[in-house]
């Protein structure tokens, strides 16, 4: 399957637990984006990554989240000290480099994460 | 205000008819335009991609943008109920990868 890969599919975390969300892009390619889903609502854009590095996070909470994407390895998205409004779908999606060409964005199957 | 607005339905409609969606937005400067269908609990898929203002058909799917109106539309013609699904339309600005997504419109169709 050479899609978008998530790991976990579902996660349940107590409230104060730590939440590691993994994120492997299609093949070929490098550009890595997180978006969050809350019930009911649509996809809002987290943030934006290429190897080793943060292009755009502004969609990240302040506190709490981090992303990572290194040299070797799928990319991380961390949630520290979860509380219940984090309980959310997390959705990973990668694209190639050329967005001016045509690439677009291409989702995983995302994880559910529940908070205690 | 939200950047882009979409409504949420449910869209019933019966096997066969044509499901008409659309989206409305407020930035100018979004200049690339997508349409994903979302299964329950399941990532969204990419249906189409469009960038200029038209018409843009792939199969039973005809998606048409109006910069100048600010308006984007899905349409899907012959409809089945394997198309009961989210839709959610989603743009981006020429500089940054960043999608912004309507909130999706709930299509339910009917055999």
């Amino acid at each position: 399957n050479a899609g978008v890969m998530q790991n976990p599919r579902h996660l349940v975390r107590r409230r104060g637990q730590e939440a590691r969300l993994r994120c492997s892009p299609m093949k070929g390619h490098s550009h890595v984006y997180w978006y969050r889903q809350l019930p009911e609502e649509g996809l809002k854009f987290m943030v934006y990554l290429q190897k080793e590095n943060i292009i755009d996070e502004s969609g990240m909470p302040k506190e709490r989240f981090s992303a990572e994407f290194p040299k070797e390895g799928p990319s991380i998205l961390r949630i520290q000290q979860v509380v219940r409004g984090d309980s959310a779908a997390y959705f990973c999606a990668s694209s190639g480099d050329r967005p001016w060409a045509g690439d677009t964005q291409y989702f995983g199957p995302g994880t559910r994460l529940t908070v205690l | 205000q939200k950047e882009v607005e979409q409504d949420p339905g449910p869209l019933s409609v019966p096997e066969g008819a044509i499901v008409s969606l659309n989206c409305t937005y407020s930035n100018s400067a979004f200049q690339y335009f997508m349409w994903y269908r979302q299964y329950s609990r399941k990532g969204p898929e990419l249906l189409m991609y469009t960038y200029s203002s038209g018409n843009k058909e792939d199969g039973r799917f005809t998606a048409q943008v109006d910069k100048s109106s600010k308006y984007i539309s899905l349409f899907i013609r012959d409809s089945q109920p394997s198309d009961s699904a989210t839709y959610l339309c989603a743009m981006r600005k020429a500089a940054g990868n960043k999608l912004t997504f309507g909130g999706g419109t709930r299509v339910l169709v009917k055999p």
